[in-house]
Formats: C-alpha cells, sequence, structure tokens
C-alpha cells in the first residue's frame, strides 16, 4: 500500500536556527512529490515540485531535496513568519492519476 | 490571476441533511480535485474530475459524489450527513492530473 510518512511532528525552533523536515514514502511508482505549507484556516500553499531523485529545489529558505526513499525540506535561518504545518505529498503510477497522498504534516513553530 | 474559489466557506448542517459545496478553479485548469481534511485522518483524496468526467474515486462511500461543468466548475455533494463528516472540504485544481495542485481556502463543514 502507498504511504507517506511525515517526521517530526511537531518542530519549535528559535529564530535563526536551521533544520530539516522529512518525508519518507514507501510507494509502487513515483510520479512526483509535492511540498505544501499551510496556515491555520487555509488551504495548502503549493511550494515544491520534485521529480526525480539527486533534484533540488529552493524558495527563499527553503530547500527541497528527493532521493529514491525520502525527501527533505531544509529550512535555513528561519523567521517567525515560517511557521506554519508543512505538508508533504506523492504522485504515483498506480493508475490513480490526479491522486495525491499526503502525510500527515510537520507543524513548525518559529520563535523570535 | 485568481486562485482556486470554493464556497460557502463554513456551513453547519444537522444529522440526515444532504450538503453542496462549489469549487471554481483556477481559469485553464481542468483537473479539479477534492479532499477531507480532518485532524484525525489528515488530508484524503476524495475523486478527481477531467473535463466533466470522473477519473477517479477514493475509499469513502457513496453518499459523497460530485460532478464538473464544462466550465470546469465543480460541486460535491454530500447526503444523509453524518457527525463524522465534520471536516474541512478542499477543492485543488491543475492543469493536468501530475501538474502541481492549486488549493482553496475550503468549506468547514460542520455537522449538528
Amino acid at each position: 500500500e502507498d504511504q507517506v510518512t511525515q517526521s517530526p511532528e511537531a518542530l519549535r525552533l528559535q529564530e535563526g536556527e536551521s533544520s530539516s523536515l522529512n518525508c519518507s514514502y514507501t510507494v509502487s511508482g513515483l510520479r512526483g512529490l509535492f511540498w505544501y505549507r499551510q496556515d491555520p484556516g487555509k488551504g495548502p500553499e503549493f511550494l515544491f515540485t520534485l521529480y526525480s531523485a539527486g533534484e533540488e529545489k529552493e524558495k527563499e529558505r527553503l530547500k527541497a531535496t528527493l532521493t529514491k526513499k525520502e525527501s527533505f525540506l531544509h529550512i535555513t535561518a528561519p523567521k517567525p513568519e515560517d511557521s506554519a504545518t508543512y505538508l508533504c505529498a506523492v504522485h504515483t503510477y498506480s493508475g490513480n492519476t490526479g491522486k495525491l497522498i499526503f502525510g500527515q504534516g510537520t507543524t513548525l513553530q518559529v520563535k523570535p | 490571476k485568481a486562485g482556486v474559489t470554493q464556497t460557502p466557506r463554513y456551513l453547519i448542517k444537522t444529522r440526515g441533511q444532504q450538503v453542496t459545496l462549489s469549487c471554481s478553479p483556477i481559469s485553464g485548469h481542468r483537473s479539479v480535485s477534492w479532499y477531507q481534511q480532518t485532524p484525525g485522518q489528515g488530508l484524503q483524496f476524495l475523486f478527481e474530475y477531467f473535463s466533466e468526467t470522473q477519473r477517479n474515486k477514493g475509499n469513502f462511500p457513496g453518499r459523497f459524489s460530485g460532478r464538473q461543468f464544462s466550465n470546469s466548475r465543480s460541486e460535491m455533494n454530500v447526503s444523509t450527513l453524518e457527525l463524522g463528516d465534520s471536516a474541512l472540504y478542499l477543492c485543488a485544481s491543475s492543469s493536468q492530473g501530475n501538474q502541481p495542485q492549486h488549493f482553496g481556502d475550503g468549506t468547514r463543514l460542520s455537522i449538528l
């Protein structure tokens, strides 16, 4: 069964303290891995797409990387406005066009 | 460019009633997917529509149904509401099934 697991569930950082969020996946065939940010009361906001192992994408303080079994979202020198829940989702080849399988998310809190 | 619009934002219903939620995708997007988000289960895929055809369906009972119109707008219907249907219902659109999905801010459905 296709599965996506994120860790840790919650993360507290001091402003400027860099860290990484993990997304491990077990799927029959990966078509793409997506990272989203979700703020309270809002829908998920698209951040990155990664399609193949070794691929990296960057946006401001965020950098996403992909291996054959997991993806990392690195946060460099975070600021309080980076506080949110970060969601990882995979799109697979198992005949389910358009279906995303989501992890449970990592809730990040950055304190000033 | 306008984002995904979902109406209404909030809805309160009682058990046994039915409800219809609406989603207007980003202009030009033909794929519309629906997800249910709850604290316990996270984001779970309901179904996907592409060019007015349901292309994929998640593991939800037949009380959950949807449709898509020729202008790509989509509606989701839930009949015979149960307490467990209380959730945030999210709609996402993309140009094709394997492209990044962009989410609306959801409809918060509460069942009394």
